[in-house]
């Protein structure tokens, strides 16, 4: 079955950087576009990123262009999400996604917190 | 930018009833990238219908999805105690290509 497995969260101070990581199992990773979604403590969900089944194309939300970059290595089966200059409105669960127009398969989230 | 807006805010209802969700988009759009989401406390989102009225695998009958353009409605005809969650309907424009959610719509026993 498929499994998207996120990690990399945890406490950082503003102005820091985090790198999130996702395995996935079960299904041909090199053929899906992988994205990355978070939700603030009690909010809704935010698209944030992006990329294609080879790595060659990414696209993401202008909330995090230029902070964000999304980024693959389909020898590990693992989407990454590389963050910096963090602000504490980056706190939130960040969801690894599958799929192409939807989202059919989601991790169970990793939370990352920004605070002094 | 397509904003879409989900109504009402929180739905009180009862178990047996029926409830009738609404997504409208600030402009026309393909019904072919228009999804529905559950989540329940603690939990990931699960797609429950994509392209606006094809019900995901392992989704019940109970659900299902409806309208084109503008207007989208996510209905549960009886619902069931573990229906009541936060629902999302979802946009996928492909000409830029970026990805949107609706602000959701609580669904609470009443």
């Amino acid at each position: 079955q498929v499994q998207l497995v996120e990690s990399g969260g945890g406490v950082v101070q503003p102005g820091r950087s985090l790198r999130l990581s996702c395995v996935a199992s079960g299904f041909t990773f090199s053929s899906y576009g992988m994205h990355w979604v978070r939700q603030a403590p009690g909010k809704g969900l935010e698209w944030l990123a992006v990329i294609s089944y080879d790595g060659n194309n990414e696209y993401s939300a202008d909330s995090v262009k230029g902070r964000f970059t999304i980024s693959r290595d389909n020898s590990k089966n693992t989407v990454y999400m590389q963050m910096n200059s963090l602000r504490a409105e980056d706190t939130a669960v960040y969801y690894c996604t599958k799929g192409y127009g939807v989202f059919d398969y989601w991790g169970q989230g990793t939370l990352v917190t920004v605070s002094s | 930018e397509i904003v879409l807006t989900q109504s009402p805010g929180t739905l009180s209802l009862s178990p047996g009833e029926r409830a009738t969700l609404s997504c409208r988009a600030s402009q026309s759009i393909s019904s072919s990238y228009l999804a529905w989401y559950q989540q329940k406390p603690g939990q990931a989102p699960r797609l429950l219908i994509h392209d606006a009225s094809s019900r995901a695998t392992g989704i019940p009958a109970r659900f299902s999805g409806g309208g084109s353009g503008t207007d989208f409605t996510l209905t549960i005809t009886r619902l069931e105690p573990e229906d009541f969650a936060v629902y999302y309907c979802q946009h996928y424009d492909s000409s830029s290509p970026m990805y949107t959610f609706g602000q959701g719509t609580k669904l609470e026993i009443k």
